[in-house]
């Protein structure tokens, strides 16, 4: 079975700096896709970044990119520049048929 | 990007009542819906899968009687919490996509609590 690991459960960084999550999961098929959503105090579940595991080019959005090793099995995220706004719980999933898997979730805090 | 709402926000309710949680797809047709279940800290549960016309299919675990689902068109899904006890005071969100396999967009949740 499909599994996502997010081994921080918090992480801390000063604003405008730079700060990644780390994400392994495990799975036995090629093809796949990779998530990380931001859920703020709203609650509101916001896809911050896509990944579909056949392309080898690191996916990027704006302040937000990924670090796709697929040989490891690893899905980190990182944020440049880091705003007061980006505080919030960062999840990683993984789907390769229509199930989401999550992983656990790790709290982000943004140090003004 | 495409819009998922829900309906209340949030709802008290006693003990013994039923309460209907409603998701609408807004500007996109979603031939499936999700609901899911997230306790405090903690991530999603997936509670089940509904398509358009169909049944729901239920996660292990989780009590089809109790937990009532409806996909009868394809902008809306209802989930009917049956004789609501304090255990299932949780929060609920729904998502829906155009097809099976294609990206799931969320509704902003709604908190349940029964007293």
């Amino acid at each position: 079975a499909q599994t996502v690991t997010q081994s921080q459960p918090e992480m801390s960084v000063q604003e405008a700096e730079t700060v990644t999550l780390s994400c392994t999961y495990d799975t036995s098929e090629s093809d796949y896709y990779l998530f990380w959503y931001k859920q703020p105090p709203s609650r509101q579940m916001i896809l911050v970044i896509r990944q579909e595991a056949y392309k080898q080019q690191n996916a990027t959005e704006n302040r937000f990119s990924v670090n796709f090793q697929k040989a490891a099995k690893s899905f980190s995220l990182k944020i440049s520049d880091s705003q007061l706004g980006d505080a919030a719980m960062y999840f990683c999933a993984y789907q390769s048929n229509y199930q989401l898997i999550w992983g656990a979730g790790t709290k982000l805090i943004i140090k003004p | 990007g495409a819009v998922v709402s829900q309906h209340p926000s949030w709802v008290i309710c006693k003990s013994g009542t039923s309460v209907k949680i409603e998701c609408r797809s807004l500007d996109f047709q979603a031939t499936t819906m999700f609901w899911y279940r997230q306790f405090p800290k903690q991530s999603l549960m997936l509670m089940a899968t509904s398509n358009e016309g169909s049944k729901a299919t239920y996660e292990q675990g989780v009590e089809k009687d109790k937990f009532l689902i409806n996909h009868a068109s394809l902008t809306l899904s209802t989930l009917t919490v049956t004789s609501a006890h304090p255990e299932d005071s949780s929060f609920y969100i729904c998502s829906a996509s155009e097809a099976l396999y294609r990206e799931q967009f969320f509704g902003p949740g709604t908190r349940l609590t029964v007293l």
